[in-house]
C-alpha cells in the first residue's frame, strides 16, 4: 500500500464545473498536507496547504481534512480549461514528505 | 525575490559515467530537498540538507549523494549512471527543515538522459 495514494485519472470536467480531487494517506504521523499543480515538463507549483482538521479556501480553491478518515481532498470550482494539469497530493510528517503519483485532470470545453 | 535555480536544465550522459546536478534555493531558505520524478514511480524524494548537515533521507542506493554550502546552495551527484536514473530532477527549498507547515518551493528541474 502506498503511503499517499490518489486516483491516477485522467478526471475529466466540463468547463465551469466542480473539479474533485482526492487522496488518502496511511501514516497518522503525517501532519501537514499539500497540494501542487504541474503542468506538463513543468515543476510543481502549490496551490493549497491544510494541517487543521476542515476545510480552507483560497479562491477558487478549497481544500478539505479529515485526519480521522486520513483523508485530503482538494476542490477546484469554476473549473478553466488553465486548471488542467496534473495534481500532486503530498504529506509531510517532522522527518519526511511522502507525494502522492498525481491525478491528471483534464477540463473540457 | 528570485525563485529556486536548478542548473543545468537538461544533461545526457553515458552509462557508467557520473554527474553533478546544482540548486540554489529562495534566498533566506536554508532547507534543500532533492527529488527524482519518473513516469513510473512519481515523485520520489531523495534527501534533504538543512544548514549544510544531511537531516532525511529516501530509499536510495549510496550512488546518490549530496551537498550543502554554507549560501545553502547544494548539489546531488549520482555516480556509476544507470539507464533507470533517466529521470527530472527536482529541487526544492524552504524556510526551515520539515515541520508542520513547512512549505517547499520547486526548481525548474534538471532533466537526466542517461543512454
Amino acid at each position: 500500500q502506498k503511503e499517499v495514494e490518489q486516483n491516477s485519472g485522467p478526471l475529466s470536467v466540463p468547463e465551469g464545473a466542480i473539479a474533485s480531487l482526492n487522496c488518502t494517506y496511511s501514516d497518522r504521523g503525517s501532519q501537514s498536507f499539500f497540494w501542487y499543480r504541474q503542468y506538463s515538463g513543468k515543476s510543481p507549483e502549490l496551490i493549497m496547504f491544510i494541517y487543521s482538521n476542515g476545510d480552507k479556501e483560497d479562491g477558487r480553491f478549497t481544500a478539505q481534512l479529515n485526519k480521522a478518515s486520513q483523508y485530503v481532498s482538494l476542490l477546484i470550482r469554476d473549473s478553466q480549461p488553465s486548471d488542467s494539469a496534473t495534481y500532486l497530493c503530498a504529506g509531510s510528517s517532522a522527518s519526511k514528505i511522502i507525494f502522492g503519483s498525481g491525478t491528471r485532470l483534464s477540463i473540457r470545453p | 525575490k528570485a525563485g529556486v535555480t536548478q542548473t543545468p536544465r537538461y544533461l545526457i550522459k553515458t552509462r557508467g559515467q557520473q554527474v553533478t546536478l546544482s540548486c540554489s534555493p529562495i534566498s533566506g531558505h536554508r532547507s534543500v530537498s532533492w527529488y527524482q520524478q519518473t513516469p513510473g514511480q512519481g515523485l520520489q524524494f531523495l534527501f534533504e540538507y538543512f544548514s549544510e548537515t544531511q537531516r532525511n533521507k529516501g530509499n536510495f542506493p549510496g550512488r546518490f549523494s549530496g551537498r550543502q554550502f554554507s549560501n545553502s546552495r547544494s548539489e546531488m551527484n549520482v555516480s556509476t549512471l544507470e539507464l533507470g536514473d533517466s529521470a527530472l530532477y527536482l529541487c526544492a527549498s524552504s524556510l526551515e527543515s520539515m515541520r508542520v507547515g513547512n512549505i517547499q518551493y520547486f526548481g525548474a528541474g534538471t532533466r537526466l538522459s542517461v543512454l
